[in-house]
């Protein structure tokens, strides 16, 4: 079965500062990738996904993720976050002939002014 | 518009007192899932629907029950709640076709005393 583990549980950052948020998974057989955003009392929404093809995946509002499958990672980055960035993100893995997605346990990102 | 529906989107109820979180979605979606978010642990699925008449266990289906009498709509009964399953609730629908990336309700806060 699949597990994901999000490294840092909270993550502050300075607005206009670079953000990484870390992820790796484990699995034995071929999975897909996400990540997904949570604003405030809101529900989830998908920002980039990596089913095939490039391991750089872009998404919405400028972030991005490196699949490393050597590495068993899925990390998501911002080059310059604002304050409307500060959520709390969800790595997700869903193995390739399966049907259910497993959640890591988040990663609340704060942007300080 | 393309969404799913919660409701209610917050409930205080007691210990023992049966309650239904109903849950509805309108792009026709053949898979629908319960998602319970805790801190930390992110999002555990309960139960999930391929289809009509089509579920089964999640993860954490212990307390919950979920029926799938019609595509739309796939509601949530809890039959005797307690205070461990005050949670944050989401629902969450896709294609069956479409590999991980859900469309997710806006939650529902449930608290048990």
């Amino acid at each position: 079965a699949q597990s994901v583990t999000q490294l840092d549980s909270q993550v502050p950052v300075f607005e206009e500062a670079p953000v990484e948020l870390r992820c790796n998974y484990s699995s034995s057989v071929s999975v897909y990738l996400f990540w997904y955003v949570q604003y405030p009392n809101q529900g989830l929404q998908l920002l980039l996904k990596y089913l095939s093809g490039s391991t750089l995946v872009k998404g919405i509002n400028g972030f991005e993720a490196e699949f490393n499958k050597s590495q068993t990672s899925f990390h998501l980055r911002k080059p310059s976050v604002h304050i409307s960035d500060t959520a709390e993100y969800f790595c997700a893995v869903i193995e390739a002939a399966g049907n259910k997605l497993t959640f890591g346990g988040g990663t609340r990102v704060l942007v300080k002014p | 518009e393309a969404q799913v529906t919660q409701n209610p989107r917050y409930l205080i109820t007691v210990t023992g007192k049966k309650l239904t979180v109903t849950c509805s979605q309108n792009m026709n979606h053949e898979y629908m899932s319960w998602y319970r978010q805790d801190p930390g642990l992110g999002l555990r699925q309960i139960y999930y629907s391929m289809n009509v008449e089509v579920t089964d266990k999640g993860d954490v289906p212990e307390g919950y029950k979920v029926s799938r009498k019609e595509k739309r709509n796939f509601p949530l009964i809890l039959e005797s709640p307690s205070p461990n399953q005050t949670s944050l609730y989401f629902c969450a629908s896709r294609p069956v076709g479409q590999v991980g990336e859900q469309y997710f309700g806006p939650g529902t806060r449930l608290t048990v005393t």
